[in-house]
């Protein structure tokens, strides 16, 4: 039973646009998300991240949307640019530190010149 | 500043022989986490650790899986006897604390192990 899930396997942007990766949830207890990005052959590397708390987190280009109403996360990416190529993982983790991450399946991002 | 280590980088061996993967954290973060990636299954976590000590070993697959943290900066995931079935990537992550804290997990370049 997959408690995260990513639904798009690739998702194909051109450059200069917005990129929008969708990620969903069904686990109530996850209360903190995070968005890692993975080029092949290295480990994921940390993007940003979000508390269950709020609904919006941004960092430069990057933007996490939280609704817990649906259990839906999002990243945005604008403007797309083609280092953004590689695979996103969304992932979760219950308060407290009781365990590590859950790890959605990923979706390759690719950004077409 | 020098991330998670990992070694070996990639691991060939034939069934039925030990394996011993190995991690350096980041100096200073209290949290290791080992991780196995395949095809079927993604990324899954198999154990982690707090201040040394083995905190959740749930997510290990079978007792021929076992995983030390002798001192802060060092831990092992050894693998006895191995089978193809445990073909995989295995990572290895740090963190400065608990999620609840907003901490996120560092990842290592992770292991490759390929078992004939």
């Amino acid at each position: 039973d997959q408690q995260v899930k990513q639904n798009s396997p690739s998702l194909s942007v051109q450059e200069g646009r917005i990129s929008i990766l969708n990620c969903d949830y069904t686990n109530s207890m996850f209360d903190y998300f995070l968005w890692y990005k993975k080029y092949p052959a290295e480990g994921p590397t940390f993007l940003i991240s979000i508390s269950s708390i709020k609904d919006k987190n941004e960092d430069g280009r990057f933007t996490v949307f939280l609704n817990k109403s649906a259990k839906h996360l999002s990243l945005h990416i604008v403007p797309s640019q083609p280092g953004d190529s590689a695979v996103y993982f969304c992932a979760a983790s219950e308060g407290g530190g009781a365990d590590g991450l859950t790890f959605g399946k990923g979706t390759h991002l690719i950004i077409q010149p | 500043d020098a991330g998670v280590i990992q070694s070996p980088r990639h691991e060939v061996t034939e069934m039925g022989q030990e394996v011993t993967l190995r991690c350096k954290p980041i100096s200073g973060h209290d949290y290791l986490f080992w991780y196995r990636q395949t095809m079927m299954r993604g990324l899954e976590l198999l154990i982690y650790f707090n201040n040394n000590v083995p905190i959740d070993d749930s997510g290990m697959p079978e007792d021929r899986f076992s995983a030390k943290m002798p001192n802060a900066s060092f831990s092992t995931l050894k693998i006895q006897p191995s089978e193809p079935r445990d073909s995989a990537v295995y990572f290895c992550a740090s963190s400065l604390g608990p999620q609840g804290s907003n901490q996120p997990q560092h990842f290592g370049d992770g292991t490759r192990l390929s078992i004939l």
